[in-house]
């Protein structure tokens, strides 16, 4: 069964730190993993893309790593402000089965 | 492109009341994926379209969930009857699929539907 886990499932930083969120997955076939943020009471909104020949991508202060032998992606936030306030969702999209599933999400809170 | 559409943004109904919910994807791609969002299951794959066909609706709660996609730019999830633990932010995502792959979902608004 395609499976997706975020740990921690809150977190809480000072402003300027630097953080790291955690997705793992089960599934072997994996073809992407998609980082997304949410605002309260909005949509997704998509981060960054990591294709399964991929071992990071990088936008701005972000930087998600890649590693399908161990079932695990990363989100780096550098010099953390408190407008990064949300909650992040990893998905993995399946070549198995087509369906991209999702983690239960990590709600961030950065404070000034 | 305007995005993911979906209509409406807001839904309240009696229980028991029929509940349609619309979404138009991004022009040119061709998976569509219905999510459910609550607090305590988080975001759950309903179905999803490829090419207009539906490919998994494993993820459909029960027989009152209907989906269907009648052509490229348009898609409804159908609730009937509705009942208050049905509940929840519906999510429509497109994508562009080519075969075996998945390139970036991009999501709508959703519809926060709210069943008393």
């Amino acid at each position: 069964k395609q499976e997706v886990t975020q740990i921690p499932a809150a977190l809480s930083v000072p402003e300027g730190e630097n953080l790291v969120l955690n997705c793992s997955f089960t599934d072997s076939a994996i073809y992407n993993l998609q980082w997304f943020r949410q605002d309260p009471g909005k949509g997704l909104t998509s981060l960054l893309l990591i294709q399964s020949s991929q071992r990071e991508q990088t936008s701005g202060r972000l930087n998600a790593s890649l590693d399908k032998s161990s079932g695990r992606s990363t989100l780096y936030i550098a010099a953390s402000q408190p407008g990064d306030s949300a909650t992040y969702l990893c998905a993995e999209g399946s070549s198995n089965t087509g369906k991209l599933i999702f983690g239960q999400g990590t709600t961030l809170q950065v404070k000034p | 492109d305007a995005g993911v559409i979906q209509s409406p943004r807001h839904e309240v109904t009696e229980m028991g009341q029929e509940v349609t919910l619309r979404c138009k994807p991004i022009s040119g791609h061709n998976s569509l994926f219905w999510y459910r969002q609550t607090m305590m299951r988080g975001l759950e794959l309903l179905i999803y379209f490829n090419n207009n066909v539906p490919i998994d609706d494993s993820g459909m709660p029960e027989d009152r969930f209907s989906a269907k996609m009648p052509n490229a730019s348009f898609s409804t999830l159908k609730i009937q009857p509705s009942e208050p633990r049905d509940s929840a932010v519906y999510f429509c995502a497109s994508s562009l699929l080519p075969p075996g792959r998945h390139t970036e979902a991009f999501f709508g608004q959703g519809t926060r539907l709210t069943v008393v």
